[in-house]
């Protein structure tokens, strides 16, 4: 099993919708996590972060965990263009090193 | 402010040779990570430094790859005798502590797509 799982897509919504990308991962010692976006020749940046189960919500972006089930997502509401890109999540444990593992990424394509 | 710095942006080098990758982190960051990312790959870690602690070389995928900190500040990822396998682009980020008693945010460098031929 993969520590980090996440569907590479490509997952494609039309301009407007709601895009729902998810992430499971196995080590039950995570406390953190990340949502990176990358786009396609560049280097990843933060767009969430995620330490408390429920909701967290930042503008278009609400990031959801579930440590239970060991699962976490990221909810882009009125999808733009602009948010075509892989978006890789990235579990961390706190208290260790501080080296993210992160998972292959969720190609996103927004069509207009 | 200035982000994360890299040093070469491309490099191409013969199977075989040695290379020397480059990273400047944020001033002030006192934590420094390397990732590689082969094509169509997720980020796989490397090595990490924090302050003047020994660095975590756990990631390392074999004794051909060492990296060094000095000053605290710039760092470099050197790889002896490359292999086509080591082909990818390479990624330091820097956080401004290790997050060790709570999260904290890494800042990505643009990278250095090495190819080895």
């Amino acid at each position: 099993q993969k520590e980090v799982e996440q569907n590479s897509g490509p997952l494609s919504v039309p301009e407007g919708a709601i895009a729902s990308l998810n992430c499971t991962y196995s080590d039950r010692g995570s406390q953190s996590f990340f949502w990176y976006r990358q786009y396609s020749g560049k280097s990843p940046e933060l767009i969430m972060s995620i330490y408390s189960n429920g909701d967290k919500e930042d503008g278009r972006f609400t990031a959801q965990l579930n440590k239970a089930s060991q699962y976490v997502s990221l909810l882009i509401r009125d999808s733009q263009p602009s948010d075509s890109a892989t978006y890789l999540c990235a579990p961390r444990r706190t208290g260790t090193a501080s080296k993210l593992t992160f998972g292959t990424g969720t190609r996103l394509q927004v069509t207009l | 402010g200035a982000g994360v710095s890299q040093s070469p942006s491309n490099k191409v080098t013969e199977k075989g040779k040695d290379v020397e990758l480059r990273c400047d982190p944020i001033s002030g960051h006192t934590a420094l990570y390397w990732y590689r990312q082969s094509l169509g790959q997720g980020l796989e870690f490397l090595i990490y430094f924090q302050g003047n602690s020994a660095p975590d070389k756990s990631g390392l995928p074999s004794d051909r790859f060492s990296a060094e900190r000095t000053g605290g500040s710039v760092s470099t990822l050197t790889i002896q005798r490359t292999q086509q396998e080591d082909s990818a682009v390479y990624l330091c980020a820097s956080s401004l502590t290790a997050g060790v008693r709570g999260p904290d945010t890494q800042y990505f460098g643009p990278g250095t797509r090495l190819t080895v031929l």
